[in-house]
């Protein structure tokens, strides 16, 4: 099946910096990616959807300030989460659709980048 | 979009058949429902999707009723490494827009 791969897979990072993660499409083109936040024990909640060549559309309580997303091309996506503290450490996943036009498509997703800020 | 209620964890035994009901009333015309299986620190693996009836893959059944307010996740002979949460997603997943997660089901399955 179609892979989307993440990276990295682990962070590390003080408070006050920025971090990029990366979300590739490594057999297709997406033009439409979607980033999401799961913290410990809970489920994923959708953080933003990544549009190649426009601006990405936020989930309402998602600051968009803080978590910038880049859709330069059709294969990559690159979530910043820009001036981290801890209560940003999570666990951020990505997909994204080979949708071809078809009505319903399956959503392949990264490995997922575990964030941690200390 | 449809709403779903699944059993918050599961415990099963290796080589039992486990049997996982998702609940979701509200399904629109249009909504299919897909699976998928997460593992700790891992991104969502998708299982299986249907619309109707019964579908079946290598890994798993989906039996989805008439009426379609239900589905039921069937996973043949578990073994430990089916120890994971299984999220019922009711929707389409166009490419443009995607599905929304429910709280899933944690299975267990001890020796």
């Amino acid at each position: 099946g179609a892979v989307v791969s993440q990276h990295p897979s682990r962070v590390i990072c003080k408070s006050g910096t920025s971090v990029k993660i990366e979300c590739r499409s490594l057999d297709f083109q997406a033009t439409t990616m979607f980033w999401y936040r799961q913290f410990p024990k809970q489920s994923l909640m959708l953080m933003a959807t990544s549009n190649e060549g426009s601006k990405a559309t936020y989930e309402q309580g998602v600051e968009k300030d803080k978590f910038l997303i880049n859709h330069a091309s059709l294969t990559l996506s690159t979530l910043t989460v820009t001036s981290a503290h801890p209560e940003d450490s999570s666990f951020y996943i990505c997909s994204a659709s080979n949708a071809g036009g078809q009505t319903n498509t399956e959503a392949f997703f990264g490995q997922g980048t575990r964030l941690t800020v200390v | 979009l449809a709403k779903t209620t699944q059993p918050i964890s599961m415990d099963s035994y290796e080589g039992q058949e486990v049997n996982i009901t998702c609940s979701h009333n509200n399904i629109a015309t249009n909504d299919y429902i897909t699976w998928y299986q997460q593992f700790p620190s891992q991104g969502p693996r998708f299982i299986i999707q249907g619309y109707k009836t019964k579908v079946t893959n290598e890994v798993a059944s989906l039996f989805i009723p008439a009426d379609r307010k239900s589905s039921t996740l069937s996973l043949p002979r578990v073994s430990l490494s089916d120890t994971a949460v299984y999220y019922c997603l009711v929707g389409v997943n166009s490419g443009y827009s995607t599905l929304t997660f429910g709280k899933g089901t944690m299975l267990l399955v001890s020796p």
